[in-house]
């Protein structure tokens, strides 16, 4: 009974490094989303995703890609990692999400040195 | 554009104390709203989902409440326990399939 598991749970990059957050669900959810979280902004929305092939931004996508060729996973890629991504990610999943609760995985911690 | 709002942004209180968090949100065209929780250095954990067309929701000691039309929820948590201490988050579900969060009303309770 896994839920949502996110891959690493720590990461240091170097400015310009790019690498790939993991996210995987093994509910069958359709909807699944990646948030980041920083102090004093609160929770903001990169990018989701309603079903596999299908993917749409958030409120913070620049700088951030996704894609969903299978409904388990849900990868989120900086593509040239920049100090202003340090955050802590979270990634979501739900089934139908108009009228059943989101899973959270544990979160990422991101630093970007 | 979303806002959620949420008061207060903190609040301590002696254990045994009924408590109310406010939410409020700017775009009433939501499907639903659901209230989570947050423990530090932790994911969130949904306590309530409350439908566009629901007044409240109940769990245990947990009581949400929504008026859809003038843009508020609110949760109750009766008889407060030192465990309930944790930062407490509104989110709305919009029209487009996006919840957007509160910042969080973080927790204290006082043994």
């Amino acid at each position: 009974n896994a839920g949502v598991t996110q891959t690493p749970k720590f990461q240091v990059l170097k400015t310009g490094q790019s690498m790939t957050l993991q996210c995987a669900q093994d509910m069958n959810h359709e909807y699944m989303s990646w948030y980041r979280q920083d102090p004093g902004m609160g929770l903001r929305l990169i990018h989701y995703s309603v079903g596999a092939g299908i993917t749409d931004q958030g409120e913070v996508p620049n700088g951030y890609n996704v894609s969903r060729s299978t409904t388990e996973d849900f990868p989120l890629r900086l593509l040239s990692a920049a100090p202003s991504q340090t955050s802590v990610y979270f990634c979501a999943s739900s089934s139908f999400q108009r009228y059943t609760e989101a899973f959270f995985g544990q979160g990422t911690r991101l630093t970007v040195v | 554009k979303q806002e959620v709002t949420q008061i207060p942004a903190a609040l301590s209180v002696p254990e045994g104390e009924n408590l109310v968090l406010n939410c409020s949100f700017t775009d009433s065209a939501i499907y639903n709203l659901q209230w989570f929780r947050q423990d530090p250095g932790k994911g969130l954990t949904s306590l309530l989902l409350i439908q566009s067309s629901q007044r409240e929701q109940t769990s245990g000691r947990l009581n949400a409440s929504l008026d859809k039309s003038s843009g508020r929820s609110t949760l109750y948590i009766a008889a407060s326990q030192p465990g309930d201490s944790a930062t407490y988050l509104c989110a709305p579900l919009e029209g487009d399939d996006k919840i957007i969060f509160g910042k969080g009303t973080r927790l204290h309770i006082l043994p």
